[in-house]
């Protein structure tokens, strides 16, 4: 079964709209982290944020925020204001606390800003 | 955060000849990683990169083919050897636990490997 789910091969936003991108995940494991990347057309993998599971609060980085919603297991990316700049792959991943650090991975979506 | 060099940033290799990749950080990290990513594809772990042992590869992924060194905490080579066109990927080198915090992962630039 996936672990890691991104249900949106590609999404198409106006520039300075928000983007929510989703991420539903699958673990029996009570302690884990959640990551988000954008990897543009560079290949370059930027870290975006973290959630962990214990965390009361839903992270936030500049424009990045996620909506974590623990009993629903979704995990999702939104963000604000969406720039030019931010049409790239956008990957979910998570760690599980007994996976040795191991990353399990979403197959992406494909977000590309309209000016 | 780390910052992470990879060289090289690319190359083109013929069939059946080796390719050794290094990662280099400029600060001391617990964990290594190598990763591989295919044409339009997600990350694939090849294995973890351990201090002064062999690696842990996973599954699909062999020592022979995929030798690993990390001779310190900073440092890693990974080597692609007796090439073949499937292994044109670009490869990545990623890290966690820079300053002993571990919920950020960083990754290289990536090379980015043709096998003609």
């Amino acid at each position: 079964a996936q672990k890691i789910t991104q249900t949106q091969p590609g999404m198409f936003v106006q520039e300075k709209e928000a983007v929510t991108l989703d991420c539903t995940y699958d673990t029996s494991d009570p302690s884990y982290g959640l990551f988000w990347y954008k990897q543009p057309s560079s290949g370059e993998m930027i870290f975006l944020i973290y959630q962990g599971s214990y965390d009361q609060q839903n992270a936030t980085e500049g424009r990045y925020s996620l909506n974590f919603q623990k009993a629903r297991k979704s995990a999702n990316l939104v963000i604000s204001a969406s720039q030019l700049g931010d049409s790239a792959m956008y990957f979910c991943a998570m760690r599980e606390v007994d996976s040795n650090y191991q990353l399990i991975w979403g197959a992406g979506t494909k977000l590309i800003i309209k000016p | 955060s780390a910052v992470i060099s990879q060289k090289p940033s690319r190359d083109i290799c013929q069939r059946g000849t080796s390719l050794t990749i290094q990662c280099q950080v400029d600060s001391q990290v617990t964990m290594m990683f190598w990763y591989r990513q295919q044409p339009g594809q997600s990350l694939t772990l090849i294995a973890t990169a351990n201090q002064g042992s062999e690696a842990t590869y996973e599954s699909g992924f062999v020592i022979d083919k995929f030798p690993i060194s990390r001779p310190n905490l900073t440092f890693s080579t990974l080597t692609v050897s007796n090439m073949s066109p499937e292994d044109s990927s670009i490869y990545l080198c990623s890290v966690t636990g820079v300053g002993g915090v571990d919920n950020e992962q960083f990754f290289g630039p990536g090379t980015r490997l043709t096998v003609l």
